[in-house]
């Protein structure tokens, strides 16, 4: 199994440019996640889908949509880049039917917008 | 979410045990504690969890203390190949399932 995997790995945008950041997951988990990481900060969760056709947003979800497009795929989406959003992007999956909370993250897209 | 407190930063020598502690002096009974750890630019990954009873797995050992407020991770023999900022999260299972990272310990495995 491949996991978690994410692309591109690095992207450089200009301020208002858009960009879609995929994500994809062959574990067959139900959940997945979005989390950004500025520089020698923790992960803050951006959005979350909990299952196929269901999205909520988590910790700083502004500037950012997202779409669950199968059960494999969840992409993230800056419509206007701004210098705010430059950061390391995770994307995450969890496996259905378990009690606690053990997450499975990609590689992480490093994008910067100048 | 119980708040978690841990030291910024340790060093450790290579071979040796390294023991990372995590204070959470407010955890309720329903939550677990969770170590992820997050190698330079990578992505974090799981390591180990528990409720109540200590707990071990191929990569680590966690004890959490009798009345549940503080725990340690243990890495029985470092290798520098476990340097690493280390991640104590306190969670109520399947409930939103969403991780909330504090700054963690840096850990340095030094030769």
């Amino acid at each position: 199994n491949a996991g978690v995997t994410q692309t591109p790995k690095f992207q450089v945008l200009k301020t208002g440019q858009s960009m879609t950041l995929q994500c994809a997951q062959d574990m067959n988990h139900n959940s997945m996640y979005w989390y950004r990481q500025d520089p020698g900060m923790g992960l803050r969760l951006i959005y979350y889908s909990a299952s196929e056709g269901t999205t909520d947003k988590g910790e700083v979800p502004n500037g950012y949509n997202v779409s669950r497009l199968n059960k494999r795929e969840f992409s993230l989406r800056l419509e206007s880049a701004a210098p705010s959003q430059t950061s390391v992007y995770f994307c995450a999956s969890r496996p259905q039917g378990v009690v606690t909370a053990e997450q499975y993250f990609g590689p992480g897209t490093r994008l910067t917008v100048t | 979410d119980a708040k978690t407190t841990q030291p910024t930063s340790m060093d450790c020598a290579e071979g040796r045990a390294a023991n990372l502690p995590c204070n959470h002096s407010t955890i309720s009974g329903n939550e677990y504690v969770y170590w992820y750890r997050q190698i330079h630019s990578q992505g974090p990954q799981y390591i180990i969890h528990g409720l109540k009873n200590n707990e071990t797995n191929e990569m680590a050992s966690l004890i959490i203390t009798e009345d549940r407020k503080s725990s340690t991770l243990i890495l029985p023999h470092a290798t520098l190949r476990d340097t690493a900022v280390y991640y104590c999260i306190v969670r109520v299972g399947n409930a939103g399932n969403m991780l909330t990272f504090g700054g963690g310990t840096r850990l340095m495995v030094k030769p």
